[in-house]
């Protein structure tokens, strides 16, 4: 059972740049979330998808787009780096209209020079 | 709009000594609160939640929290520390309804041999 994977794990990019991050869940659940963790700031919500077919904006999605691509899949795309978008991202998913836990990836750790 | 403060970037304690990592929430209506664990390079996973009931929630690890309306808090707590629970710690809380978490800044707890 992998759970939330995520691709790539590293990732460097120029300023200007564009690049899809990827995630992809085998729990069946109906919710996914993209999060970025920076140092003092804890984890800001990007966008989430409560349902397949249905995308939210977070708390930052300035400079993101995303897209649900089935209920498995939830990918994050920069068009355009910038390097204020250095960070961790972590995807998670769960059941919104329950309170049960979420399950996170891993992260991919980007750096945008 | 639902926030979460967790006063201590670090937390310090000794090896066998109880631990304490504090968490304060603001939120409409009834909260839902969670406690989530990151270790070094990896996502977060889930400790423990409060969604109704006991006030004191027993979780993995032999981590509890006990929920306090009144001082809208929601500590964690274990009473005897392990070298290995060393970790960054996260608090959340989302409100009832469809919307989604909201973490704290999180705490870094250094359990000390």
């Amino acid at each position: 059972n992998a759970g939330v994977t995520q691709t790539p794990k590293f990732q460097v990019l120029k300023t200007g740049q564009s690049m899809t991050l990827q995630c992809a869940q085998d729990m069946n659940h109906n919710s996914m979330y993209w999060y970025r963790q920076d140092p003092g700031m804890g984890l800001r919500l990007i966008y989430y998808s409560a349902s397949e077919g249905t995308t939210d904006k977070g708390e930052v999605p300035n400079g993101y787009n995303v897209s649900r691509l089935n209920k498995r899949e939830f990918s994050l795309r920069l068009e355009s780096a910038a390097p204020s978008q250095t960070s961790v991202y972590f995807c998670a998913s769960g059941h919104h209209s329950t309170n049960e836990k979420l399950f996170f990836g891993s992260g991919t750790q980007l750096s945008v020079l | 709009a639902q926030s979460v403060a967790q006063p201590e970037d670090q937390v310090n304690v000794a090896e066998g000594n109880p631990l304490t990592v504090k968490c304060t929430y603001s939120v409409s209506g009834n909260p839902y609160l969670f406690w989530y664990v990151q270790y070094p390079n990896r996502g977060l996973q889930f400790l423990l939640k409060y969604i109704t009931g006991d006030n004191l929630v027993k979780g993995s690890y032999g981590f509890e929290a006990e929920f306090n309306k009144s001082q809208t808090s929601f500590h964690l707590k274990k009473p005897s520390a392990l070298v290995s629970d060393s970790a960054l710690y996260f608090c959340a809380v989302r409100a009832s309804g469809n919307t989604p978490l909201v973490f704290g800044k999180g705490t870094r707890l250094s359990v000390i041999a």
